[in-house]
């Protein structure tokens, strides 16, 4: 178990720019969370993945986030046109969860984080 | 639509003394709670979790946590701060969607251990 890797750690962009971030979950978990943590304030969820279905997202994801999970494995976070309200750090979990058991036995795992700066 | 409160946004405690940081929800059904610690620069990790059952919750590194359904309170007790145990602490409850664990977190509890 390697946990939940985030790339890259940190990221300064300027404003207007478009920004990727990569996530890798544990292996063999099937859920992927992304979360956004702005200074001072605590997780706020963004969106999740089943395997590579988007299942749900936040009315906090604009038009201009879209996240990927192509193959269920690793997911990708893109902003773009970014602005100065987006500087935050993003946090990637994951978990597993199987039909025999609530998905509320399964922690989410979380990564360290990518942090952005938008200038 | 659920919430999290944590009334203590700083708390000092010196090592070895004991530690209560207090979480409040609000939720329309059975809550599930959770516990988050949060190092500097590190993503979050599960100190405990309360689904059913029990009402006290033993976690890792020495935590627990008690729900009170009549006062809508999960909080968190350690009997001896160690000087480690400086960090973050988030108290999340969760919601069912769609199978998710789309949790809701509290704007967390900075602990500071003084030697």
């Amino acid at each position: 178990d390697t946990g939940v890797s985030q790339d890259p750690r940190h990221k300064i962009t300027k404003r207007g720019q478009n920004v990727t971030f990569r996530c890798d979950p544990i292996s063999e978990h099937n859920r992927l969370y992304w979360y956004r943590q702005t200074l001072g304030q605590g997780p706020e969820f963004l969106t999740y993945f089943q395997n590579e279905a988007q299942l749900e997202k936040s009315r906090l994801l604009s038009d201009r986030f879209s996240a990927e999970r192509p193959k269920g494995s690793f997911s990708t976070l893109e902003i773009q046109r970014t602005e100065q309200g987006d500087s935050a750090m993003y946090l990637c979990a994951s978990s597993l969860v199987d039909r025999r058991q609530s998905s509320y036995n399964s922690p989410l795992h979380f990564g360290n984080g990518t942090r952005l700066t938008v200038t | 639509a659920q919430s999290v409160t944590q009334p203590d946004i700083h708390i000092t405690v010196s090592e070895g003394a004991s530690l209560e940081l207090r979480c409040n929800y609000s939720y329309g059904a059975t809550p599930y709670l959770f516990w988050y610690v949060q190092s500097p620069g590190q993503g979050l990790q599960l100190l405990l979790k309360y689904f059913s059952g029990d009402t006290l919750v033993q976690g890792i590194k020495g935590f627990e946590a008690e729900f009170k359904r009549s006062q809508s309170s999960f909080n968190l007790r350690k009997p001896s701060v160690h000087w480690s145990d400086a960090a973050e602490y988030f108290c999340a409850v969760g919601a069912l969607t769609g199978g998710g664990n789309k949790l809701t977190f509290g704007t967390g509890t900075q602990l500071k251990v003084e030697l």
